[in-house]
């Protein structure tokens, strides 16, 4: 069973301020790490998809690496904003099944 | 570009009976996964349908079941229903023939078992 895990489960953070959490999860038969960004009442949105060890993507003020061979992903933001606030999912594509965990809930404060 | 669309949006069923749960993917998507989301915990891989067959399948019993029909759409299909059952139903969709596994998803139904 792929187990992963999210930390911390919950985080405020002070608007303005920068933040980062964590995604960890079995390297074996590791294909892809999916992150997603999940907004109340909206769907799941992508945020990035990363394949390589070592791989780093980037997208406004929200970056992500990617460390296959330990088997963990970290999540930054910087400069928090309140529309960041959200629950961030992580989630590890193994043979074509993509599992989650269960987020780490995001809340920013004014 | 329609994305992923869901319906119904809310539905509340009686315990033993079944439901049916539909699904259209994002335009130029031909694969649908469902998840069922309970709360406090992440998604959970129901299965995956690709070419009009179970390509994948999480860890749910036979009382689940589905169907993706030649215009890529999806339906869920919950028999025997349980209050276990109650929670908040994904469907995801992705291009996995042009071998993109990018899932964009949709808004998801509520479903309620009483």
């Amino acid at each position: 069973i792929l187990n992963v895990e999210q930390s911390p489960q919950s985080l405020h953070v002070q608007e303005g301020d920068s933040t980062n959490f964590t995604c960890s999860f079995p390297s074996s038969n590791f294909y892809a790490l999916h992150w997603y960004r999940w907004e109340t009442a909206k769907s799941p949105e992508a945020l990035f998809v990363m394949t390589l060890n070592g791989d780093e993507k980037k997208k406004g003020r929200i970056s992500a690496t990617l460390n296959t061979k330990e088997g963990y992903s970290y999540l930054y933001i910087k400069g928090s904003q309140p529309e960041d606030s959200a629950t961030y999912l992580c989630a590890p594509d193994r043979d074509d099944k993509i599992i989650f965990g269960k987020g780490t809930r995001l809340h920013i404060l004014p | 570009d329609a994305g992923v669309t869901q319906s119904p949006t809310h539905l509340i069923k009686t315990r033993g009976q079944q439901v049916t749960l539909r699904c259209s993917p994002k335009s130029g998507h031909d694969t649908v996964s469902w998840y069922q989301q309970a709360l406090g915990q992440g998604p959970q891989f129901i299965f995956q349908y690709y070419e009009e067959e179970e390509r994948q399948r999480g860890n749910f019993p036979d009382r689940f079941s589905g169907h993706q029909f030649p215009n890529y759409s999806s339906e869920l299909n919950v028999n025997a229903l349980l209050l276990g059952d109650s929670a908040l139903y994904l469907c995801a969709s992705s291009a996995l023939g042009q071998g993109n596994s990018e899932q964009y998803f949709g808004p998801g139904t509520r479903l309620t078992v009483t």
